[in-house]
């Protein structure tokens, strides 16, 4: 029944070596979002896809890159993992329309070592 | 520019005791507005969302929650506490103008005691 599945729920890399996080969907909505949460604060928004049109956020890091290859799936990709991206990263669908909520997977836990 | 405060960082209640979480918003036209819920390592869930309408809304979970235009405020209310609400709610608003975007308020984490 799940509708956003993210996938691992936790990941632990090492410092500086690549990982890619991923997201599923079976709504079938435009809009994938990627967020950065960390301890006891709000999501921020990292990147999202309108279809297959990419929308950076202005201060999201190079180091954080995004594939969208098809409708359901959708990668973070984090190139040089830092101490400072240890975070939950939340993925979210919508339908693209701006009353529609946000469906929100239950997040990957990443842990840099 | 759009903006979400949620004056309260943490609350405390009693099981069974009344619950109000309140969100202030900033923005020019009619905003979209959403309540989410977050336990511990989960990811967000909706609670109710206002666009139009009746501004008194209800929600999963007994939850409601009213638009005040006038004071520019959703705030969330419930009238009687379970253990099981205790979590981390936030607010947030999706501007028609702002394409697919939501502004977060910070949270408030909600701690329910027996």
């Amino acid at each position: 029944d799940a509708m956003v599945i993210q996938n691992p729920r936790y990941q632990v890399t090492q410092f500086g070596k690549p990982v890619t996080l991923s997201c599923s969907q079976t709504l079938n909505h435009n809009v994938m979002y990627w967020y950065q949460q960390k301890s006891s604060q709000a999501p921020k928004l990292l990147f999202h896809y309108y279809d297959k049109d990419f929308n950076n956020e202005a201060d999201t890091p190079d180091n954080f890159q995004s594939r969208r290859p098809n409708t359901s799936f959708c990668f973070l990709d984090i190139r040089s993992p830092g101490l400072g991206d240890a975070a939950m990263y939340l993925c979210a669908t919508s339908s693209g329309q701006g009353y529609q909520p946000q469906h929100f997977g239950d997040g990957t836990r990443l842990s840099i070592l | 520019a759009q903006s979400v405060t949620q004056p309260d960082i943490h609350i405390t209640v009693s099981e069974g005791a009344s619950l109000e979480l309140r969100c202030n918003y900033s923005y020019g036209a009619t905003p979209y507005l959403f309540w989410y819920v977050q336990s511990p390592g989960q990811g967000l869930q909706l609670l109710l969302k206002y666009f139009s309408g009746d501004t008194l809304v209800q929600g999963i979970k007994g939850f409601e929650a009213e638009f005040k235009r006038s004071q520019s405020s959703f705030n969330l209310r419930k009238p009687s506490v379970h253990w099981s609400d205790a979590a981390e709610y936030f607010c947030a608003v999706g501007a028609s103008n702002t394409g697919n975007q939501f502004y977060f308020g910070t949270g408030t984490s909600l701690t329910v005691i027996p």
